[in-house]
């Protein structure tokens, strides 16, 4: 149980484009899902909070119009990178919580060009 | 929770020997705990947790954690290692009713033959 899958595992932009991320909680229904990034062999950083039928919450320094997210039901959320640069060029994984408990998905490599 | 401290950030260990990887938290309230793993290019899998009762904690591989409130640590144990064994392993936690966690930096475990 409690698992938690990711779409697409990679993508490769041009800069300017748009990358939409899905994260979808496959047995379990999640008000609360969390985006975080993670730079190679670093830890993971916390993006934002997305509750499901609210605004998303997120961390000091996130752009929040660069990376949109939309909670749209308790079984998906996804991330939006808009305009992405090579700076934006990451790994990002998504996770819901269940039962105080936070699980993960596979990741999204996302390479822009 | 405040910060999580993972004091080593790498460590060799020869197959079939004993390891520990160790981690400390800071928090004023009471807070759950949480190891989870990360193999190469993948998403972050649940090892175990402590959340309330037996302060000892145990996964279906191995490993084992136990909870010291006293000593405010959260030490991850396995008897005896295996290859397999080899990726990065964070130590999380989180306060009692708060679902966001706090990673630690990580602690790469290196497997020698």
């Amino acid at each position: 149980g409690a698992v938690v899958s990711q779409h697409p595992s990679w993508v490769i932009c041009k800069s300017g484009t748009s990358v939409k991320i899905e994260c979808r909680s496959l047995d379990f229904q999640a008000t609360t899902m969390f985006w975080y990034r993670q730079f190679p062999k670093q830890s993971l950083m916390l993006m934002a909070t997305s509750n499901e039928g609210s605004k998303a919450t997120y961390e000091q320094g996130v752009e929040k119009d660069k990376f949109l997210i939309n909670h749209a039901s308790l079984t998906l959320s996804t991330l939006t990178v808009t305009s992405a640069h090579p700076e934006d060029s990451s790994f990002y994984i998504c996770s819901a919580s269940d039962a105080y408990t936070q699980y993960f998905g596979p990741g999204t490599r996302l390479t822009v060009l | 929770a405040q910060s999580v401290t993972q004091l080593d950030s790498q460590v060799p260990v020869f197959e079939e020997a004993p390891v520990e990887l160790r981690c400390n938290y800071s928090s004023s309230v009471s807070v759950y705990l949480f190891w989870y793993v990360q193999y190469p290019n993948q998403g972050l899998q649940l090892l175990l947790k402590y959340l309330s009762g037996s302060t000892l904690v145990e996964s279906i591989n191995g490993f084992e954690a136990e909870f010291n409130k006293s000593q405010t640590s959260f030490h991850l144990r396995k008897p005896s290692v295996h290859i397999s064994d080899t990726a990065e392993y964070f130590c999380a936690v989180s306060d009692i009713g708060d679902d966001k966690i706090i990673f630690g930096k990580g602690t790469r475990l290196h497997i020698l033959p």
